[in-house]
């Protein structure tokens, strides 16, 4: 129950392309759905995050959208640029604690 | 704002001798740290929680002697990696906590023993 199921494990997008990346989680305690990006050899960075009093947020390129009742959330990348080539990982906390719940990651490529 | 340095980078050290990796948040109090550790191609596995001016609370199957975790201000804590070995070698990322289920991360130590 406090896992989140990240998919796809890769994905290799054409630039300018959409690039979706999924999440699913059972816990309906999480409250907190933060989306980061990893270059290799750094640490992670928060990109984006949503809570479920909304159904979408965007900022820029980025956009999370959330479906409460399914208990998915994902991240959609418009007009994928090479520099995004990364691996994203999903995670959930609940407010009760800091702990983040992660997802395994999805190496992203994205194609001159 | 909400940055989390750590030191250093990168570290080698021989096999049975102890490693300290810094971890600070530059511009925000903590009161809460995380120490993880990433294999190669893999997600982040938690560690350990680190709260200010407590012990810290260790996941399951971390050898709380051989990491040994110090929260000693509200911007700094340390992991100390005692009697290394070989299988000890990661990238060894810490995070601190911002507001409510925000996490700042550092980033990275890579830690090599020989």
């Amino acid at each position: 129950q406090q896992q989140v199921k990240q998919s796809p494990q890769s994905l290799i997008v054409q630039k300018g392309g959409i690039s979706i990346i999924n999440c699913a989680y059972e816990n309906t305690a999480f409250d907190y759905f933060p989306w980061y990006q990893q270059f290799p050899g750094k640490g992670p960075a928060l990109l984006i995050a949503i809570r479920p009093d909304v159904s979408e947020k965007k900022e820029g390129r980025f956009t999370i959208s959330f479906n409460k009742s399914a208990k998915q959330f994902s991240l959609h990348i418009m007009d994928s640029q090479p520099g995004d080539s990364a691996t994203y990982f999903c995670a959930a906390s609940a407010r009760s604690n800091y702990q983040l719940i992660w997802g395994a990651g999805t190496k992203l490529i994205i194609k001159p | 704002g909400a940055v989390v340095s750590q030191h250093p980078s990168r570290v080698i050290c021989k096999s049975g001798t102890s490693v300290k990796i810094e971890c600070r948040s530059l511009d925000f109090q903590a009161t809460t740290m995380f120490w993880y550790r990433q294999f190669p191609k893999q997600s982040l596995m938690l560690m350990a929680t680190s709260n200010e001016g407590s012990k810290a609370t260790y996941e399951q199957g971390v050898e709380k002697d051989k990491f040994l975790i110090n929260h000693a201000s509200l911007t700094l804590s340390t992991l100390t990696v005692t009697s290394a070995h070989p299988e000890d070698s990661s990238f060894y990322i810490c995070s601190a906590g911002g507001s409510v289920s925000e996490q700042y991360f550092g980033p990275g130590t890579r830690l090599t023993v020989t």
